[in-house]
């Protein structure tokens, strides 16, 4: 199984809303990822968990806070958004940490609009 | 500064046609180069990885070449089809410590038609 699931595919939500988009992989990986992607723009790295830990916050806005329960599971919660925080939500996750060395499987992604 | 360029930004051809896409950069030191496809709305999907030894890489039609001396990379895609139709995405991770974040280039967006 070489597949990272993303729930929900597609999320409205207004911006007084609490929402929690959900990330999960079987691979047995030990770092996983959210990454944040406008249209026609390159993914861009919002945070990243190693054995279960915060390893890297790229200076993300508080509104946006991550949690990893467990090794497979990685969730992003949302609340107090903003229109510009629209955008396609990537998770994805790898062997190990070490971005430069290991595989990055990504996600299909969850389309966030914010009305 | 750590970059990817990609060019072209965007590419139409003709199904059954060939196309090679570019990619420069300038990330030191360099540890390995990427390409994925993007399907709009969807994630990157890994095409190749290749590291610094490695000249050439193929996957089925899609065969990606690196030069680490003029740090440049291609992907050339063979006998297009229309589900090739998506962004083309160079990523390049640096060497040294392992949280070096990848680096993204822009992406080339390919359209394949009939």
């Amino acid at each position: 199984d070489t597949e990272v699931t993303q729930t929900p595919k597609h999320l409205v939500m207004g911006m007084t809303n609490k929402k929690s988009l959900k990330c999960e992989q079987h691979m047995g990986h030990r770092a996983m990822y959210w990454y944040k992607q406008k249209a026609k723009k390159p993914p861009e790295l919002m945070f990243v968990y190693s054995y279960e830990k915060l390893s890297i916050n790229e200076s993300v806005p508080s509104r946006f806070s991550p949690e990893c329960p467990n090794s497979s599971l990685l969730n992003l919660h949302l609340h107090a958004l903003q229109p510009e925080d629209s955008a396609l939500y990537l998770c994805a996750s790898s062997q190990d940490l070490g971005q430069g060395s290991y595989e990055q499987y990504f996600g299909p992604g969850t389309r966030l609009t914010v009305t | 500064k750590n970059q990817v360029e990609q060019s072209p930004q965007s590419l139409i051809i003709l199904e059954g046609k060939n196309c090679t896409l570019q990619c420069n950069y300038t990330v030191s030191p360099f540890s390995n180069l990427r390409w994925y496809k993007q399907d709009t709305g969807r994630g990157p999907v890994s095409l190749t990885i290749m590291t610094f030894s490695e000249n050439t890489k193929s996957n089925g039609r899609y065969t990606a070449t690196l030069d680490a001396d003029t740090k440049q990379s291609s992907l050339h895609i063979t006998a297009s089809q229309l589900s090739d139709s998506a962004s083309y995405i160079c990523v390049v991770s640096a060497g040294g410590s392992g949280n070096t974040p990848l680096v993204f280039g822009k992406g080339t967006r390919l359209s394949v038609i009939a």
